[in-house]
């Protein structure tokens, strides 16, 4: 089955301990990107990247690292977690971030990382 | 700056009712517009893509169509359900790069 696949699903933690979510796609796409969402702000754009070892900031980065090492894989890193990383996660991907006919495919999400910082 | 507005923030109708839900976005150089639709606690579900060059997109019950030069999107929903409650979302991409910016959603809820 094509999914993206996101880990973990809850994460509750105190501020300043690094933690890493994954993200996984099995549908050999070039394009993922990670995506936070509160309440009343939507989701933003957190970095994206276009293929392997091209990535690139989206709208809200700060805080944030991410690595695509791997076409499959583009894990989210939070060095220092702070309380206002508190928020809801996705992970996304589409077949090509590029131009053309293949980068007019939609995106497909994962279920989402709800992360807690204390 | 890219800003995509979506109104209704919520949205209450009767069963069987067709509906419309609005998109604008303040910059009309896209590459293209989806929606998407998100059930409470899961992910997001693409509903129809629309590349800048095309005026609509249909997949049964939804039409999406597209104006760049006025920067709208509508999202029509024909004799809507009860498994249409959602929030719908939409999203554009830009061109340069390749940001995606997303609108706050409207929560539908529809009464059977």
């Amino acid at each position: 089955e094509a999914q993206v696949t996101q880990n973990p699903r809850y994460l509750i933690t105190v501020t300043g301990k690094k933690l890493t979510v994954t993200c996984s796609q099995n549908m050999n796409h070039e394009y993922m990107s990670w995506y936070r969402q509160d309440p009343g702000l939507g989701l933003r754009q957190i970095y994206y990247s276009m293929n392997v070892e091209v990535t690139d900031k989206g709208d809200v980065p700060e805080g944030y690292k991410v690595s695509r090492k791997e076409k499959r894989n583009f894990p989210l890193i939070l060095e220092s977690p702070s309380p206002n990383q508190t928020s809801l996660y996705f992970c996304a991907s589409s077949l090509s971030g590029g131009v053309g006919a293949a980068a007019n495919q939609p995106q497909h999400f994962g279920d989402g990382t709800r992360l807690s910082i204390l | 700056k890219q800003e995509v507005t979506q109104i209704p923030a919520a949205l209450s109708v009767p069963e069987g009712e067709n509906l419309v839900l609005n998109c604008s976005f303040t910059d009309s150089a896209i590459y293209n517009l989806q929606w998407f639709r998100q059930d409470p606690g899961k992910g997001l579900t693409s509903l129809l893509l629309i590349q800048s060059s095309q005026r609509e997109q249909t997949s049964g019950r939804l039409n999406a169509s597209l104006d760049k030069s006025s920067g709208r999107s509508t999202l029509y929903i024909a004799a809507s359900q009860p498994g249409d409650s959602a929030t719908y979302l939409c999203a554009v991409r830009r061109t340069g790069g390749f940001k995606t910016i997303f609108g706050a959603g409207t929560r539908l809820f529809v009464k059977a």
